[in-house]
């Protein structure tokens, strides 16, 4: 299986901070990586999809890069209702898995 | 819109059944990969299980194979999940998804979760 591991666990940025979340996996795979927020155990959405398309609708401070082993979500000029838990996720290969997950509190 | 809308989650002993359902609108139901997720309490997302438009390409999560069945009929738009022997470690919200398959993978929309708990 393909471990991802998050980094950090928890964020608490200031109001207009840069913001980088990274996301290191056991081995490396291409492309299939996707980033989902989740506020207040609400059902999770899309926020990148293929390492670093932007999903329609999602604001454009939000940004993802990465290959290999390693993949970072980033988000420019952090604002209050960024406040959530951000997962990323391989689908290259079964089983499917997440990383543990990243808690973004705003001050 | 497009919208999910999960069904079926409760109460439930340890090694017992249940049988989720996941009504689909909005979108061309038998065109579209399915999937479920699941959330255990205070913990994150983990994958359960996903199936083609005709049913006949399933996957699962190893800790659910032989005990968990993924299903769909087409003609009712919906989309099942059929939980037997089920553990105290499946207690869960369980969420189902539109798997996306190009240009690479990923799950939109997602519904709003039923929750399953099983008691030991």
């Amino acid at each position: 299986d393909i471990q991802l591991t998050q980094s950090p666990s928890f964020l608490s940025p200031s109001v207009g901070d840069r913001v980088t979340i990274t996301c290191r996996a056991s081995q490396p795979f291409s492309s299939y990586l996707a980033w989902y927020q989740q506020k207040s155990r609400k059902a999770p959405n899309v926020l990148i999809y293929s390492v670093s398309t932007l999903q329609s609708g999602v604001p454009s401070r939000f940004s993802g890069s990465g290959l290999g082993t390693e993949f970072t979500l980033t988000i420019d000029s952090v604002q209050p209702e960024d406040s959530a838990v951000y997962y990323c996720q391989q689908l290259f290969i079964y089983p499917w898995t997440f990383g543990q997950g990243t808690k973004l509190e705003v001050k | 819109d497009v919208q999910l809308v999960e069904s079926g989650g409760g109460l439930v002993q340890s090694g017992g059944s249940l049988r989720l359902s996941c009504a689909a609108s909005g979108f061309i139901f038998r065109e579209s990969w399915m999937t479920w997720v699941r959330q255990a309490p205070g913990k994150g997302l983990e994958w359960v299980a996903n199936i083609n438009q005709d049913g006949n390409e399933r996957n699962y999560v190893d800790s659910v194979k032989g005990r968990f069945t993924i299903s769909r009929d087409n003609a009712k738009n919906s989309l099942y999940l059929q939980m037997n022997s089920l553990r105290a470690e499946d207690t869960a919200i369980y969420y189902c998804a539109k798997l996306v398959r190009y240009p690479t993978n990923w799950f939109d929309p997602w519904g709003q979760g039923t929750q399953v708990t099983v008691s030991s």
